[in-house]
């Protein structure tokens, strides 16, 4: 079945620096990806869709120089949290969207933010 | 797309069925309902969704009512490894739109 990637599962940095996240599908091709961030107790919130090989578009109330979201690929895309704060620290969620069916989730990256 | 509305929590015993319940009573004739849950900490993962026809897979079932404005999820037999929050989504399958999250309904398995 369809599976979705991401690395790392886990990540811990200093306020300030960037932190990259990278969202694979592993089996199929994915035009479209979606990213979410969940905070505790929470429901997930949708902050951005990104297509291969075009911009990405944000949510209401997402930074876009602050989110970077690159799809260069059809099974790769990336989320860049730049000059994170502590106010950051969430659980990012990707999903890919397939041809038929729901889209695929991956496995979540929790980013702390010191 | 539609909305939902499912309960915010319920229980279940271990061994028996866990009937899961979503309104979606502004629901479109081209809209499938899907059905994802979210263990914690972890990325949610598809269940099952149906248009229009009640569908069995080897996680669940799913029942829709005939005018479609509601549906149930059943768990045959919960485990406690089914603990988690079951979200009840509505969108065209072809659909380049965006999933959006409710609150789901929190299920937890007691022994």
């Amino acid at each position: 079945g369809a599976v979705v990637s991401q690395h790392p599962s886990r990540v811990i940095c200093k306020s300030g620096t960037s932190v990259k996240i990278e969202c694979r599908s592993l089996d199929f091709q994915a035009t479209t990806m979606f990213w979410y961030r969940q905070f505790p107790k929470q429901s997930l919130m949708l902050m951005a869709t990104s297509n291969e090989g075009s911009k990405a578009t944000y949510e209401q109330g997402v930074e876009k120089d602050k989110f970077l979201i690159n799809h260069a690929s059809l099974t790769l895309s990336t989320l860049t949290v730049t000059s994170a704060h502590p106010e950051d620290s969430s659980f990012y969620i990707c999903s890919a969207r397939r041809t038929s069916g729901g889209p695929c989730f991956g496995p979540g990256t929790r980013l702390t933010v010191l | 797309d539609a909305k939902t509305t499912q309960p915010p929590s319920m229980d279940c015993a271990e061994g028996r069925a866990a009937n899961l319940p979503c309104n979606h009573s502004t629901i479109s004739g081209n809209e499938y309902v899907y059905w994802y849950r979210q263990i914690h900490s972890q990325g949610p993962q598809y269940i099952i969704h149906g248009l229009k026809n009640n569908e069995t897979n080897e996680m669940a079932s799913l029942i829709i009512t005939e005018d479609r404005k509601s549906s149930t999820l059943i768990l045959p037999h919960a485990t406690l490894r089914d603990t988690a929050v079951y979200y009840c989504i509505v969108k065209p399958t072809d659909s380049w739109g965006k999933f959006q999250f409710g609150a789901g309904t929190q299920v937890v398995v007691t022994p």
